[in-house]
């Protein structure tokens, strides 16, 4: 079945400093969302992207979709506090209805 | 953007009880819901698929007899874990997509608040 793998894991930045989360998809991807979950939160829908090679911005945050639709970033410039959290990715297969997803980067900014 | 609504946000059983989880799109239509399971630190794990008026599709390994979905209504989607025990004790979350939305493009997964479950 479909796999997301998603790294790092963990990361501790100080802020200011820049953040970028990875995920790559075992099967390519009709789209891939992000999601951003606070602790003790629920997920929040941030972004979609369909396009082979999609870049897409929200204001510090930068997402990019791979060229060959199997993997995507997620790149966060001068992080704040406010940016702490667990960053998902989620992928649609192309024949699929479900999303799957990634295991999460847990953010950590140090101010 | 679109809201869900959960409830309860939190809850707390005796084992060997029941417990049901509602899960309502507020200001949109749902032809399908989804139901997810999170433990401490981890991802969020899918648990079964709910399409209205229709048997829910559940993932592999999720037994479909303790963990009842019904989705009898376009705005309204219920998760019922039957006979619960300490080992469901977990973060169940759902979401919902915008009947609207054309399908497998530009779908946005709208996810209700989550709610804990403690099994004690």
């Amino acid at each position: 079945g479909q796999q997301v793998m998603q790294i790092p894991q963990y990361q501790h930045v100080q802020e200011g400093e820049d953040f970028t989360t990875y995920c790559n998809s075992s099967t390519t991807l009709s789209n891939i969302q992000w999601y951003k979950q606070r602790p003790g939160g629920h997920p929040v829908f941030l972004i979609q992207l369909v396009k082979s090679g999609e870049v897409k911005k929200q204001k510090r945050l930068t997402f990019q979709f791979g060229e060959a639709k199997k993997n995507s970033s997620l790149h966060i410039t001068a992080t704040q506090t406010t940016d702490v959290g667990t960053y998902f990715c989620a992928g649609r297969g192309d024949a699929g209805n479900m999303l799957t997803f990634g295991g999460g980067t847990r953010l950590m900014v140090k101010p | 953007g679109a809201v869900v609504s959960q409830h309860p946000s939190r809850v707390i059983c005796k084992s060997g009880t029941s417990v049901k989880i509602e899960c309502r799109s507020l200001d949109f239509q749902a032809t399908t819901m989804f139901w997810y399971r999170q433990f401490p630190k981890q991802s969020l794990m899918l648990m079964a698929t709910s399409n209205e008026g229709s048997k829910a599709t559940y993932e592999q390994g999720v037994e479909k007899d303790k963990f009842l979905i019904n989705h009898a209504s376009l705005t309204l989607s219920t998760l019922t874990v039957t006979s619960a025990h300490p080992e469901d004790s977990s973060f169940y979350i759902c979401s919902a997509r915008d009947r609207g939305t054309r399908p497998l493009l530009n779908t946005e997964a709208f996810f209700g608040q989550g709610t804990r479950l403690t099994v004690v």
